[in-house]
């Protein structure tokens, strides 16, 4: 089956600046990877995803980009704010697949 | 308003006494799971659901049970719950897990605690 890693698990940025999350995934045939964001005591919620026939995806201050080749993919947020603070959760999905594979979090801190 | 809905939200438990936690969806979703979350550990899946009476272990289903006899409704049992499955607990659907634009849908968990 899938497994998936996430680095790091713990994040600190300044407060404007850019903080960038990755991934790595084990079946080459995973085709689809979204990106939950969940704030305290709150459920996941999807802040973006990107398939497979796609590099980059950008939404405003959010952009993902897939490397199949190396198998990793990454979370980008440019000029972070208080609200970006936060625990992000990568995932994969092989295709064919029943659900998704997340990776354990990284609980990403926006210092003022 | 389109929702993911679980009850309760937080329930405290003795070992082996049998408890079932609800979970119901008004989007008309095919697909429905079953997650845990644990400290360190992320959200793993327990059993998910493609469609009314088809139910598939995840990865971690032992100690649970599931059914789906409604389209709505995925019901998560424990049939005798141990102190290891104290978590915080997701039901999620989506439309699709195959399908272009179909995201999963979270509830807002249940915190479960067997002592």
């Amino acid at each position: 089956g899938e497994n998936v890693e996430q680095h790091p698990s713990t994040l600190s940025v300044q407060e404007g600046d850019s903080a960038v999350i990755k991934c790595t995934y084990s079946d080459s045939a995973s085709n689809y990877f979204p990106w939950y964001k969940q704030e305290l005591g709150k459920r996941p919620q999807l802040i973006i995803d990107i398939r497979s026939n796609v590099g980059e995806k950008k939404d405003q201050r959010i952009a993902v980009t897939l490397n199949k080749t190396a198998k990793h993919f990454s979370l980008h947020i440019t000029e972070t704010q208080p609200e970006d603070s936060a625990v992000y959760f990568c995932a994969a999905m092989e295709g064919g697949a029943d659900g998704l594979t997340f990776g354990k979090g990284t609980h990403l801190i926006i210092q003022p | 308003e389109a929702q993911v809905t679980q009850n309760p939200r937080y329930l405290i438990t003795v070992t082996g006494k049998k408890l079932t936690v609800t979970c119901s969806q008004n989007m008309n979703h095919e697909y429905m799971s079953w997650y845990r979350q644990d400290p360190g550990l992320g959200l793993r899946q327990i059993y998910y659901s493609m469609n009314v009476e088809v139910t598939d272990k995840g990865d971690v289903p032992e100690g649970y049970k599931v059914s789906r006899k409604e389209k709505r409704n995925f019901p998560l049992i424990l049939e005798s719950p141990s102190p290891n499955q104290t978590s915080l607990y997701f039901c999620a659907s989506s439309l699709s897990m195959r399908a272009d634009n179909s995201p999963l849908h979270f509830g807002n968990g249940t915190r479960l605690t067997v002592t």
